[in-house]
């Protein structure tokens, strides 16, 4: 069965320390993957879609990678503002998604 | 205005009560889809509709029903709930289930306690 898992559950960063976040995925078919961020209370925002390997997108800070197995969003000098949870999910060639249980990131000023 | 709209955001109501939760999503999608996000757990998938016919019910129980009356709106009916359905529903749209791009575009969400 096709399924996400992401690491760490939670990381803490001093402000201008920079890491990255880990996406883990088994798809029968990839279509596509896709990061968003999560504001407290607030529903997903869309941030990238990856649809093969060795693709990257960037946005700001943030820059995301993509495998054959697992996709990366890494966070370059990051900022209190990009405190969140970050959420990733594929899209299946049966047109299903699978999201994984998030990242929930704190920059600390 | 502009995106996926939900309301109300927040609702209290106790188990015998029925109540509707509102989505309306300004972005020309055709597909409108209704996820359950509780603490810990990845987002599950309730129902799907694309140009208003449903095209997945994901083994919800009874006591959700979904209506998607066009395109651009999403209700779903909740009555004799339980306490373990208190969580954040999200609706979202997309250009088309199946659509070559497939990103989901999410509402704030409408967050439920049931007492």
């Amino acid at each position: 069965e096709d399924q996400v898992t992401q690491s760490p559950e939670a990381l803490r960063l001093q402000e201008g320390e920079s890491s990255s976040l880990n996406c883990s995925y088994t798809v029968s078919g990839l279509r596509g993957l896709f990061w968003y961020r999560q504001d407290p209370g607030k529903g997903p925002e869309f941030l990238f879609t990856l649809y093969s390997a060795g693709e990257e997108k960037e946005k700001e800070r943030l820059k995301a990678t993509l495998t054959k197995k697992e996709s990366f969003l890494h966070i370059t000098a990051p900022k209190p503002e990009d405190s969140a949870t970050y959420l990733c999910a594929v899209f299946n060639t049966g047109n299903q998604f699978y999201f994984g249980t998030g990242t929930s990131l704190t920059v600390i000023p | 205005e502009t995106g996926v709209t939900q309301t109300p955001r927040h609702l209290v109501m106790g188990m015998t009560n029925k109540k509707s939760l509102k989505c309306e999503q300004h972005l020309g999608h055709n597909a409108m889809y209704w996820y359950k996000q509780s603490a810990k757990k990845p987002l599950e998938l309730m129902f799907v509709y694309n140009f208003k016919e449903q095209t997945e019910n994901n083994s919800v129980p009874s006591r959700f029903s979904p209506e998607c009356p066009n395109s651009s709106h999403l209700f779903l009916h909740l009555h004799t709930l339980q306490p373990e359905d208190s969580a954040l529903y999200l609706c979202a749209s997309s250009q088309l289930q199946g659509a070559s791009t497939g990103e989901l575009f999410f509402g704030e969400g409408s967050r439920l306690t049931v007492l």
